[in-house]
């Protein structure tokens, strides 16, 4: 069983909608959830920053943290076409230390 | 400000052949880890370099190492080079008292192994 599991899709969904992504992880010791968005041949940029359990908000984007399940979700409202991307979640047990990704869900947004 | 950079972009080499990656971290990062992402899968830790010493080291057998120097830039070295050894090799640089130590990635080195 990998350390951290995610669907990779792909996730269609038509220009407008909701996007919805999670992720389920074993190791209890993460305490640090991050969220990527890695576009076709380019380096993940980091898009939400999480420590512990919560919500928190950026624009169009939620992400929330559930430890008590070992469950992180990412939403995306009104998504758009430049959202077409692969979405990994990632996370890690200390403030400095190696990150565990997910193996990424492909995003397509279409018009 | 110039983000993370990685040379060369594209690289082609032949089993048993060895290879050095280059990376130059972000203005005001000191800490350097390398990453390798196989196609449909995501980056797995190789190490992390931080004060010029290896600090962490993910998975990855001997033939991979590594080198950071005083200017915080590194390299990744991999020796005997292996069919699945092809990958992106990402580096990621992040500064020691950020919380959670977030990385900013490059945008990788394409490596094919023929």
């Amino acid at each position: 069983q990998k350390e951290v599991e995610q669907d990779p899709g792909p996730l269609s969904v038509p220009e407008g909608a909701i996007v919805s992504l999670n992720c389920t992880y074993s190791n209890s010791a993460f305490q640090y959830f991050m969220w990527y968005r890695q576009y076709s041949r380019k380096g993940p940029e980091l898009l939400m920053y999480t420590y512990s359990s919560g919500n928190k908000e950026d624009g169009r984007f939620t992400a929330q943290v559930d430890k008590s399940s070992k469950y992180i979700s990412l939403f995306i409202r009104d998504s758009q076409p430049s959202d077409s991307a692969t979405y990994l979640c990632a996370m890690s047990a200390n403030s400095w230390g190696k990150l565990q990704f997910g193996a990424g869900t492909q995003v397509v947004v279409t018009p | 400000d110039a983000g993370v950079t990685q040379s060369p972009t594209h690289l082609i080499k032949t089993r048993g052949q060895q290879v050095t990656l280059r990376c130059s971290p972000k203005s005001g990062h000191d800490t350097v880890s390398w990453y390798q992402q196989a196609l449909g899968q995501g980056p797995q830790f190789i190490f992390q370099y931080y004060e010029e010493e290896e600090r962490q080291r993910g998975n990855f057998p001997d033939r991979f190492s590594g080198h950071q120097f005083p200017n915080y830039s590194s390299e990744l070295n991999v020796n005997a080079l292996l069919l699945g050894d092809s990958a992106l090799y990402l580096c990621a640089s992040s500064f020691r008292d950020i919380p959670g130590g977030k990385l900013f990635f490059g945008s990788g080195t394409q490596l094919s192994v023929l």
